[in-house]
């Protein structure tokens, strides 16, 4: 079966910053994209970022309000994917969740999500 | 960007009604278009995908159809289960947009 959990989560202030992880197993994690997608307390999905295979050179996307703050990246010899934030700002206190692209590239499979909490 | 305007905000519905939600995308998106459903405390979970097609394992009452730019969610005979809140998602563009969500309460 398809995990993904995701860890490194936490409490942090304004400015600084923080790289979660997410390990995944259960597929061919080299075949496929992965995104990571946020959702603030009491609010809806926003998608943050998403990674492609090494066939299309590992190119990453970014959403614009976290563009220039966040990296994403992936480790295939670890079925890994980490992001890396920045920056930080107050408003992007969230739940993570990290997904894998599935049925041609949808977020099919999500972990569980790990929180982050920015604040002073 | 493209945006992904959700309706309606919230619904409460009969197990014998027929339920639709619906996404209108500011430009075509080609059918890149999902939907998901998430619960309480609970990570969201794909139930259409290229705008009709249905996930492994979600219930045929559910299905997806397009009209313009215009993108349903129905669900046919609703079950108590099927509460939640739905969103759709386009990835059509280089930067993708999830609409607001759609809280559905089955009474």
């Amino acid at each position: 079966a398809v995990q993904l959990v995701e860890s490194g989560g936490g409490l942090v202030q304004p400015k600084e910053s923080l790289k979660i992880s997410c390990a995944a197993s259960g597929f061919t994690f080299s075949n496929a994209a992965m995104y990571w997608v946020r959702q603030a307390p009491g609010k809806g999905l926003e998608w943050v970022a998403r990674i492609r295979t090494k066939p299309n050179n590992y190119a990453t996307y970014y959403a614009d309000s976290v563009k220039g703050r966040f990296t994403i990246s992936r480790d295939d010899s670890k079925s890994m994917v980490y992001l890396q934030m920045d920056n930080l700002k107050t408003e992007d206190t969230a739940m993570y969740y990290c997904t894998a692209g599935d049925y041609g590239g949808y977020p099919g499979d999500w972990g569980q999500g790990v929180m982050v909490t920015v604040s002073s | 960007d493209i945006q992904m305007t959700q309706s309606p905000a919230s619904l409460s519905a009969s197990l014998e009604e027929i339920v639709t939600i619906t996404c209108k995308a500011s430009q075509g998106i080609d059918d890149y278009l999902s939907w998901y459903q998430q619960k309480p405390g609970k990570s969201p979970q794909l139930l259409i995908y290229d705008a009709t097609s249905l996930a492994d394992g979600v219930p045929s009452r559910f299905s997806g159809s397009r009209s313009g730019t215009q993108y349903s969610l129905k669900i046919s005979r609703p079950q108590v289960d099927d509460s939640g809140i739905y969103y759709c998602l386009q990835s059509y563009s280089t930067t993708w947009t999830f609409g607001g969500g759609t809280k559905l309460e089955l009474k």
